[in-house]
């Protein structure tokens, strides 16, 4: 089936600096991309949208200038976490939608855990 | 690398009838959660697992994981229109990672 990758696997980093996770479609191409944040035993909380070639749509409360998301390519999303505090500590999910005719799915990654100390 | 086969892909039922998914991995896991995405949706967590053998249930949901720690199944008891949408697994390696299964998705016959 259909690989969706994420990098880095896990991070940690000084309060204040920034952080970029990308995340891959390795065999098909993805116009869309979601990224979550995922807290213990909870649901993927849906972050953003992202759409090659455009502007990322985010959820409401997710500050867009605090979470950039760059989608350069059929293949490529990346999600920079700017100034990272302590509370911004999570794991962070992406996945890929995958079009094939009439027929969607859609793939995720293996997550990202970032530690912000 | 780390795999986990879920099946069946697609399972088509008649109201009322039961529902069962199961989940294979390659490696012996930390854990494993389970997610409903219904159509047009998001995935919703519905439980984690952490123990060999262990069996949980919600209401028609039956959860379970191996004694191994490498295979889990759902099943759902007398299906309703509800339940409709992909069932996901995910299982929790020994680095933290979630290998996620491919999902299958639970249609109920008009």
């Amino acid at each position: 089936g259909a690989v969706v990758s994420q990098h880095p696997s896990w991070v940690i980093c000084k309060s204040g600096t920034s952080v970029k996770i990308e995340c891959r479609s390795l065999d098909f191409q993805a116009t869309t991309m979601f990224w979550y944040r995922q807290f213990p035993k909870q649901s993927l909380m849906l972050m953003a949208t992202s759409n090659e070639g455009s502007k990322a749509t985010y959820e409401q409360g997710v500050e867009k200038d605090k979470f950039l998301i760059n989608h350069a390519s059929l293949t490529l999303s990346t999600l920079t976490v700017t100034s990272a505090h302590p509370e911004d500590s999570s794991f962070y999910i992406c996945s890929a939608f995958k079009r094939e005719g009439r027929h969607n799915e859609q793939f995720f990654g293996p997550g990202t855990r970032l530690t912000v100390l | 690398g780390q795999q986990v086969m879920q099946i069946p892909q697609y399972q088509h039922v008649q109201e009322g009838e039961d529902f069962t998914t199961y989940c294979n991995s390659s490696t012996t896991l930390s854990n494993i959660q389970w997610y409903k995405q219904r159509p047009g949706g998001h995935p919703v967590f519905l439980i984690q697992l952490v123990k060999s053998g262990e069996v949980k249930k919600q209401k028609r949901l039956t959860f379970q994981f191996g004694e191994a720690k490498k295979n889990s199944s759902l099943h759902i008891t007398a299906t309703q229109t509800t339940d409709v949408g992909t069932y996901f697994c995910a299982g929790r390696d020994s680095n933290y990672q979630l290998i996620w299964g491919a999902g299958t998705k639970l249609i109920i016959k008009p």
